[in-house]
């Protein structure tokens, strides 16, 4: 099974703290992305990265940034963190070098920056 | 750009029921996907399609591809309470991208 985690739950920041949020997938999938969902606005892409320091932006990449140093962590960083960016954050997964396009979602975090 | 139009937003059935649910958009989709979000939880894959007229079932859970590849479909059969959740349809544009383009998702409550 594929597992991706990510590595906390629940996570309260003050505003301009510097967070660091972290996935890992063990399948050894190429492409790994992050997303943030807000009621009434679904899913959006923040970032997203094909390949070991590679990355493209998603539709929202205001106020983000991210580093994947190693396959199997992608990390996504919020480097003045605001309240506009309280949020659930979801890391996924996928491997379409083997043309499997479908992702694999994390179990989220929740952030609240007050 | 692309979007994905779900519908309906939210379904108030009771158990036992059938349930069924779509997306469709005016661009064509390589692949199709359904999610299902439990709350406080990351979307977990229910189904994958990936070629027009396709036709999977997961249990209780069946979706289409539907043939002109500008919509699908996910219906579940005798509905219980755990199918309660937030059920989110996702599509690959035809076209080249990695990325997908997720619909709002259909809120389902099951009445025991």
């Amino acid at each position: 099974d594929v597992k991706v985690t990510q590595s906390s739950r629940y996570l309260v920041k003050r505003t301009g703290e510097k967070v660091f949020l972290e996935c890992v997938q063990d399948m050894d999938h190429e492409n790994m992305f992050w997303y943030r969902q807000d009621p009434g606005l679904g899913l959006r892409l923040i970032y997203f990265s094909y390949d070991v320091k590679m990355k493209e932006k998603g539709d929202i990449p205001e106020g983000y940034s991210v580093s994947r140093e190693k396959k199997e962590r992608f990390s996504l960083i919020l480097e003045s963190a605001s309240t506009n960016q309280t949020s659930m954050y979801l890391c996924a997964s996928s491997a379409p070098r083997v043309g499997a396009y479908e992702q694999y979602f994390g179990p989220g975090t929740r952030l609240t920056v007050t | 750009g692309q979007q994905l139009n779900q519908s309906p937003q939210s379904m108030f059935i009771q158990e036992g029921e059938d349930v069924s649910m779509n997306c469709t958009s005016s661009s064509i989709f390589n692949t199709w996907l359904w999610y299902k979000q439990d709350p406080g939880e990351g979307p977990v894959l229910l189904i994958a399609l990936y070629k027009a007229g396709e036709l999977t079932s997961n249990g209780r859970l069946t979706a289409q591809f539907g043939i002109t590849r500008k919509d699908s479909f996910l219906n579940i059969s005798a509905s219980i309470p755990s199918d309660v959740g937030i059920y989110f349809c996702a599509g690959l544009p035809q076209g080249g991208s990695e990325k997908l383009v997720f619909g709002k998702g259909t809120k389902l409550t099951v009445n025991p």
